[in-house]
């Protein structure tokens, strides 16, 4: 496609809900970046694929957080048992090659539990 | 651990005035710093993409500089337009491939 694409844009949840979050990359960008963004600030790094390969998890703030790329283009990010504080933009970005190139971004899916 | 700093916080100038927009970041090992721009409730816009053996990238109106000794980045707008006015966020690619951003710049540009 012509650009990062991301669905739904807007989602409510009820806490305790599980929801899914889709990416579907730049055709031919090997890597794969998940970010969340709170309000005013800036958008804080999630996990990183590069292909299929799930190389950083680090940023995942708990274990309810969980992200695949199983054919190494689309990527669901799934959090289960939302909680209020789940609540942020989730912004996914894909490069070339990872380092050293450009990452372009999604528009985002702006999650809302409540 | 890296930190990237966006100063101001917020800026409003009127219509045609030149900008200087400041990021600084504590670590100088990057790989790349880029310069992003997010309209309200949209997803984040690259706007330039200095490589950290790099200077200086334009685009249009934009410039932006890179001194990676100390840490510091500008990006400078020429010219401004109402059209100009979003949020500007600088990001830096460290040796982990992820980007580390800013908390931005909110730009208004008032006819």
């Amino acid at each position: 496609g012509a650009g990062v694409s991301q669905s739904p844009r807007y989602k409510v949840a009820k806490r305790g809900q599980d929801v899914a979050l889709r990416c579907d990359p730049i055709s031919g960008h090997v890597s794969l970046f998940w970010y969340q963004q709170a309000l005013g600030q800036g958008p804080e790094f999630l996990t990183y694929f590069q292909n299929e390969a799930q190389l950083d998890k680090s940023g995942l703030p708990s274990d309810r957080f969980f992200a695949e790329r199983p054919e190494g283009s689309v990527s669901t990010l799934k959090i289960q048992r939302t909680q209020q504080e789940d609540s942020a933009v989730y912004l996914c970005a894909s490069s070339l090659h990872g380092r050293g190139t450009e990452a372009f971004f999604g528009q985002g899916t702006r999650l809302t539990v409540v | 651990k890296q930190e990237v700093t966006q100063i101001p916080a917020a800026l409003s100038v009127p219509e045609g005035e030149n900008l200087v927009l400041n990021c600084s970041f504590t670590d100088s090992a990057i790989y790349n710093l880029q310069w992003f721009r997010q309209d309200p409730g949209k997803g984040l816009t690259s706007l330039l993409l200095i490589q950290s053996s790099q200077r200086e990238q334009t685009s249009g109106r934009l410039n932006a500089s890179l001194d990676k000794s100390s840490g510091r980045s500008t990006l400078y707008i020429a010219a401004s337009q109402p059209g100009d006015s979003a949020t500007y966020l600088c990001a830096v690619q460290d040796n982990t491939d992820k980007l580390i951003f800013g908390t931005g710049t909110r730009l208004q540009v008032f006819p």
